[in-house]
């Protein structure tokens, strides 16, 4: 069980380039998630899934998409990066009544 | 997040003195769950509580869930230079877990040995 996996673990990209975040996770749990976290500012959402093909918004979803075409991966896609997009991003899957578990996360930096 | 107080902000103790680190909701609570991460690393489950007056604990860290005042508390006894990191509670606001947990900013946590 490998439980919650992303790749890469570290990106440098260039403003205006686009780049997808992988998260993948083997427990066949219905909820997905994506946070960023930046310095003093704890998790914010992205976007989440309830199942696949299903997808909503978070509180930060400018700039970033997602789709959820099977139960199993849950890829997020910067379009167009921006220095604002820095920061790390946490993937994260739950069934009801649990907790969510979290991937060991991605360090983006947008020069 | 402002739906999620965590206080205090940040928080220096004594090795072996006890600690409380509190969170607050402002709206109904579903779910409170706390998370432990150190610097640069990814998020550890600690515990959920799901009902008001529910208490867990595991070794010497305690979480209690007081439904009325919409808060949890964290406490850790006898602190060790191990309990040094980013402690973090998150809850579903609103509504049921739907993987859209709300977290708050965090505490961050330094035993001096």
């Amino acid at each position: 069980n490998a439980g919650v996996t992303q790749t890469p673990k570290f990106q440098v990209l260039k403003t205006g380039q686009s780049m997808t975040l992988q998260c993948a996770q083997d427990m066949n749990h219905e909820y997905m998630s994506w946070y960023r976290q930046d310095p003093g500012m704890g998790l914010r959402l992205i976007h989440y899934s309830v199942g696949a093909g299903i997808t909503d918004q978070g509180e930060v979803p400018n700039g970033y998409n997602v789709s959820r075409s099977t139960t199993e991966d849950f890829p997020l896609r910067l379009l167009s990066a921006a220095p604002s997009q820095t920061s790390v991003y946490f993937c994260a899957s739950s069934s009801s009544y649990t907790e969510q578990f979290f991937g060991p996360g991605t360090r983006l930096t947008v020069l | 997040s402002q739906e999620l107080e965590q206080s205090p902000q940040s928080l220096i103790v004594q090795e072996g003195k006890n600690l409380t680190i509190n969170c607050t909701s402002s709206k109904t609570l579903y779910g409170l769950y706390w998370y432990k991460q150190k610097y640069g690393e990814g998020l550890i489950f600690l515990m959920m509580l799901q009902k008001g007056g529910e208490e867990k604990s595991h070794e010497k860290i305690t979480a209690k869930l007081d439904e009325k005042k919409q808060q949890s508390s964290l406490h850790i006894t006898a602190s060790q230079p191990s309990h040094a990191g980013i402690y973090l509670c998150g809850a579903d606001i609103g509504s049921t877990n739907a993987g859209k947990s709300t977290f708050g900013d965090g505490t961050t946590l330094t035993v001096k040995p």
